[in-house]
């Protein structure tokens, strides 16, 4: 299976920061890692896909990038309805895995 | 507007099998593939397979004897088979749509594996 790290687990930030999450893929899976946001008892729902495309809908100050092994996550401006926990997923590869995921905090 | 609500027992007793069914609405289930995903209580995610309206089926090696994915075209609807529970399998259970990028998810279900 391709393992998917993901740094940090827990990141505090104050609201208009800067937040960058990063993933790590075990083996070369080119662009197809997508960005999750989760909420507590809610779905996933989608930010980013293909690395680097942001699905529509989603508010511009989300972003994705990387290829091959590493990948990052960025929130240009912090909202208060931005704290949740982020995932990344790969599907370079079955099985589809994905990253432990990252909890954003205030 | 494509919607997926899972169904099914909340408690299953262990060594039993959990069966969810995910009826589809707004789409029709032959022109997509369909996927399981759990996370397990403060855990994350896992993807358990997916099930073509062709019958392909794709499963995860770590649950591979154990589960089985199939679909009825003609409730639209698709189901998700975890045979020998444990404890582990404890989770709440998402169906979705796709193979690589899932943008519609159900609400999610919480089945339990207790006596």
């Amino acid at each position: 299976d391709i393992q998917m790290t993901q740094s940090p687990s827990s990141l505090s930030a104050s609201i208009g920061d800067r937040v960058t999450i990063t993933c790590q893929a075990s083996q070369d899976i080119n662009y197809f890692v997508t960005w999750y946001q989760k909420k507590p008892g809610k779905a996933p729902k989608l930010l980013i896909y293909d690395a680097s495309n942001v699905e529509t809908g989603v508010p511009s100050r989300f972003s994705g990038g990387g290829s091959g092994t590493d990948f990052t996550f960025s929130i240009r401006s912090l909202q208060p309805e931005d704290i949740a926990t982020y995932y990344c997923q790969q599907y370079g590869d079955f099985p589809r895995t994905f990253g432990q995921g990252t909890k954003v905090e205030i | 507007q494509v919607q997926l609500q899972e169904s099914g027992p909340g408690l299953v007793k262990p060594s039993e099998t959990l069966s969810l069914t995910c009826f589809v609405s707004g789409d029709s289930i032959t022109s997509y593939y369909w996927t399981w995903i759990r996370q397990p209580p403060g855990k994350g995610l896992e993807w358990i397979g997916y099930v073509h309206s062709s019958g392909n089926t794709k499963y995860n090696p770590s649950l591979n004897s154990r589960v089985t994915i199939s679909v009825d075209t003609s409730k639209n609807q698709f189901s998700l088979r975890l045979t020998s529970v444990t404890a582990a399998d404890t989770a709440v259970y998402y169906c979705a749509r796709g193979t690589h990028r899932f943008v519609y998810w159900g609400q999610g279900i919480l089945v339990t594996v207790s006596s």
